[in-house]
């Protein structure tokens, strides 16, 4: 139980062209769901916390109008990296909260999506 | 505020000898503690959580954690090492529901044949 899938899990576009990234709770609805990014051997930076019907809280430093964070039903949210530069390339990974019946402390994370600008 | 401090960078053990990842938290208030692992190229996976029930918690694939006040310790143990553990984990703490999830900067955990 608890699973959170990510589509696609990698991509590869050209510099200036937009990027869509999908996060789906598969068994479970998830209120609020987050997007972070991960550099390579670091931790997690959270960019963005989700909330279903609402507009996402973006962190200090995280451009909203670049990082676009849609979470249209409870099992579904999408990162669109706008006119994406090569210095956007990096791993982006979800999370959902569990809710109710999973537990609503606990964050359950998607395999993540490698994003590659050229 | 809250934060964690994993000392360290990497661990290194032979199969089947015993694993020990330290995890210190602060917190002004009865935190939430996770242990995640992450495989290359993938995401998180949780290992195991206290939620301010039993002290020591057992998790997945043999791991378990216990869950020390007085010291502000939390730190994961298995007693016998499998090559498939060489991992990267991380350990995470939260005040709520509502608040974030911080994490350690994590610990790569090697295992040698």
């Amino acid at each position: 139980g608890a699973v959170v899938s990510q589509h696609p899990s990698w991509v590869i576009c050209k510099s200036g062209t937009s990027v869509k990234i999908e996060c789906r709770s598969l068994d479970f609805q998830a209120t609020t769901m987050f997007w972070y990014r991960q550099f390579p051997k670091q931790s997690l930076m959270l960019m963005a916390t989700s909330n279903e019907g609402s507009k996402a809280t973006y962190e200090q430093g995280v451009e909203k109008d670049k990082f676009l964070i849609n979470h249209a039903s409870l099992t579904l949210s999408t990162l669109t990296v706008t006119s994406a530069h090569p210095e956007d390339s990096s791993f982006y990974i979800c999370s959902a909260e569990g809710g109710a019946s999973r537990g609503q402390e606990t964050q359950y994370f998607g395999p993540g999506t490698r994003l590659l600008v050229l | 505020a809250q934060s964690v401090t994993q000392l360290g960078s990497h661990v290194s053990v032979s199969e089947g000898a015993l694993v020990l990842l330290r995890c210190n938290y602060s917190s002004s208030v009865p935190p939430y503690l996770f242990w995640y692992v992450q495989y290359p190229n993938q995401g998180l996976q949780l290992l195991l959580k206290y939620t301010s029930a039993a002290t020591l918690v057992k998790g997945i694939n043999g791991f378990e954690a216990e869950f020390k006040k007085s010291e502000t310790s939390f730190h994961l143990t298995k007693p016998s090492a499998h090559m498939s553990d060489a991992a990267e984990y991380f350990c995470a703490v939260r005040t709520g529901a509502n608040s974030k999830l911080t994490f350690g900067k994590g610990i790569t955990l090697s295992v040698r044949p």
